[in-house]
């Protein structure tokens, strides 16, 4: 089982949509959370850490469960420069690096 | 400006030679790591630093070495023991690798096989 999990997508959406990703992880021990965004050929960016209580920046909000080790992205009102890769990222206790998750790709339509 | 910078670009390798990668930051960061991505993959793991003169390997070390004989420069070096180097090649840094600092990255560099 992978440590990081999420659907591959694609993700079709139109314009003006509410799209929500989740993500799955394994290792209880995980401690942090992010939301990086990739675009086609390109490196990943830093779209947002995740926190216990949620967070929102703008158009876009994240959740996490760690119950059910899970997180969630939310974006609302979908841009058409919001297609791209959307990578779930998490840090655990003994790793010095990140974990990344594989991606979920979304397309925003017009 | 501040910033992590790869290069060269796009690299070609030869049956049987080793290539080099270059990886520099000038963000006084401590940390710094490389990661290999296939197609639709995530990222995977080859080598991180935490500070000059040392470097541990991540989950997929074999075929690659690098060296971490200045705080800004992080080189990884492709062996002719990996036989499958094809990838996009993405050197990052963090601040330390404490767990809340999230990692900055340069714009990769893509190998292929001529």
């Amino acid at each position: 089982r992978k440590e990081v999990e999420q659907d591959p997508g694609p993700f079709n959406v139109p314009e003006g949509a509410t799209v929500a990703f989740n993500c799955t992880y394994s290792n209880s021990a995980s401690q942090s959370f992010f939301w990086y965004r990739q675009d086609c050929r390109k490196e990943p960016k830093l779209l947002m850490s995740v926190y216990s209580s949620g967070n929102e920046d703008g158009r876009f909000t994240a959740q996490l469960n760690r119950a059910s080790q899970y997180i969630s992205l939310l974006i609302r009102d979908s841009k058409l420069s919001d297609s791209a890769t959307y990578l779930c990222v998490v840090k655990s206790t003994g790793r010095r690096a990140l974990t990344f998750g594989s991606g979920t790709r979304l397309q925003v339509q017009p | 400006d501040g910033g992590i910078t790869q290069s060269p670009k796009y690299l070609f390798r030869k049956e049987g030679q080793n290539v080099t990668l270059s990886c520099e930051q000038n963000l006084n960061h401590d940390a710094m790591y490389w990661y290999r991505q296939d197609p639709g993959q995530g990222l995977r793991l080859i080598y991180y630093s935490q500070i000059v003169n040392d470097f541990q390997k991540g989950d997929i070390a074999e075929g690659y070495s690098v060296s971490r004989e200045k705080k800004e420069s992080f080189p990884l070096t492709v062996t002719s023991a990996q036989k499958n180097p094809t990838a996009f090649y993405l050197c990052a840094s963090s601040i330390d690798s404490s767990y809340s600092e999230p990692q900055h990255f340069g714009d990769g560099t893509r190998l292929s096989i001529l």
